[in-house]
């Protein structure tokens, strides 16, 4: 059964990077059936989705952070990652990676709290 | 952007009932449409996809329909283990966008 998990630092200053990285497990990420994406959440708000990762390496990102948003694969590891530049405080949330098969997110992590704090 | 578009925001009801929860796009995105149950503090989980195709392992009493701009979601009774919250998820178009949530309480 497929697991992804995200691990990254939980607490990023002001107008730094937030990295975070999903390992996944029970599957592996080079397969061309699905992609990986990375959704988050503000604390008691909506879901947004941040954006996607193929296996090619084509990537499709929210146009309301792609200045900001660098996601990339790491076959070898089975791992996949988010940077976030410039982070404010608005970036605080439970960030979600998970796979998608055609659009719908079937599989997700359990998430991860990034408060951005000085 | 497509804007998703549920209603309502808060549904109380009692276990047995049956609910249904509407989801609006802002333009047609034909049946690229998903809907999740989302209890507090898990992530997310796909109910229905393509608008009407109940995800494997997903109880039988929950149905989507719909097509172009208006969707539903029904739960055709209620149990105790679906006091949650939903959201519907467009995929037409990037940036693909999801509903506010519609929280289901009990009455």
């Amino acid at each position: 059964q497929l697991q992804l998990q995200e691990s990254g630092p939980g607490l990023v200053k002001p107008s730094e990077t937030l990295s975070l990285t999903c390992t996944v497990s029970g599957g592996s990420i080079s397969s061309g059936t699905y992609y990986w994406g990375w959704i988050r959440q503000p604390p008691g708000k909506g879901l947004e989705w941040i954006g996607n990762i193929y296996y090619s390496g084509r990537t499709d990102y929210n146009p309301s952070l792609e200045s900001r948003v660098t996601t990339y694969l790491d076959t070898s590891k089975n791992h996949f990652s988010l940077k976030l530049s410039s982070v404010t405080a608005a970036d605080t949330a439970v960030y979600y990676c998970a796979r998608s098969s055609g659009g719908q997110w079937l599989d997700w992590g359990q998430g991860t709290l990034v408060i951005v704090s000085s | 952007d497509i804007q998703m578009t549920q209603s309502p925001s808060t549904l109380s009801a009692s276990v047995g009932d049956r609910v249904t929860i509407t989801c609006r796009a802002s333009q047609s995105i034909s049946t690229w449409l998903a809907w999740y149950q989302q209890k507090p503090g898990k992530a997310p989980k796909v109910l229905i996809y393509k608008a009407s195709s109940l995800e494997s392992g997903v109880p039988s009493r929950f149905s989507g329909s719909g097509s172009g701009t208006e969707f539903t979601l029904t739960i055709s009774s209620l149990q105790p283990d679906d006091f949650a919250t939903y959201y519907c998820q467009q995929y037409n178009d990037y940036p693909w966008t999801f509903g506010q949530g519609t929280k289901v309480e009990i009455k």
